[in-house]
């Protein structure tokens, strides 16, 4: 099984949409989880952070968290062109300070206008 | 915006070679990160490093790979015998804390 999984899309939308992308993990030992969004060529940028379970929104983006159910979304509302990138779930799995993230292979998100 | 950066953007290198990839961390951060990514796949672990020293590596961060931070600025990747299978995005990423909220450009290597 697959640490982080992700649907590779493309999943597309249109302007003006919500967008749905969703992530699935394996170790249940896992704490924190992150959206990052990639443009082609570029290197991933940070979207959001959640530790607990439930609702976390900032502006247009809504991160959801699942533990028991090992499931973590992100949703666009409003989605625009400009959102139409590969949007990365990471996962880390200890608590201290060490830091490894676990990244999903991606989904390609393209929102037409 | 504080912004990590890398040299080179592109090396291109023979087989069996040695490359040195270079970091320039946010001033302030106190741990530093190297992750790749293979064309088309997703992007890696490679190593972490904190006071000095290594705090975490994968499998892939073999005998043949290295990290520095030689005068206190700089954050360096060597790879002593570059394979073809080494060809990739290198991204070095630093964070003051828990959170990496900085990724730098990146470093594509292609070995021929």
């Amino acid at each position: 099984q697959k640490e982080v999984e992700q649907n590779s899309g493309p999943l597309s939308v249109p302007e003006g949409a919500i967008a749905s992308l969703n992530c699935t993990y394996s170790d249940r030992g896992s704490q924190s989880f992150f959206w990052y969004r990639q443009y082609s060529g570029k290197s991933p940028e940070l979207i959001m952070s959640i530790y607990s379970n439930g609702d976390k929104e900032d502006g247009r983006f809504t991160a959801q968290l699942n533990k028991a159910s090992q499931y973590v979304s992100l949703l666009i509302r409003d989605s625009q062109p400009s959102d139409s990138a590969t949007y990365l779930c990471a996962v880390n799995k200890s608590g201290g300070s060490n830091y490894k993230l676990t990244f999903g292979k991606g989904t390609l998100l393209t929102v037409n206008p | 915006e504080p912004e990590v950066t890398q040299t080179p953007s592109h090396q291109v290198t023979q087989m069996g070679q040695e490359v040195i990839l270079r970091c320039v961390p946010i001033s302030n951060h106190l741990y530093f990160y190297w992750y790749r990514q293979i064309l088309g796949q997703k992007v890696e672990f490679l190593v972490s490093f904190y006071n000095n020293e290594i705090s975490e590596k994968s499998e892939i961060f073999d005998d043949q790979f290295s990290v520095e931070r030689p005068d206190g600025s700089n954050f360096t990747l060597k790879i002593r015998s570059t394979k073809l299978e080494d060809s990739a995005m290198y991204f070095c990423a630093s964070s003051e804390a828990l959170l990496i909220r900085y990724f730098g450009p990146g470093t594509r290597l292609t070995v021929t």
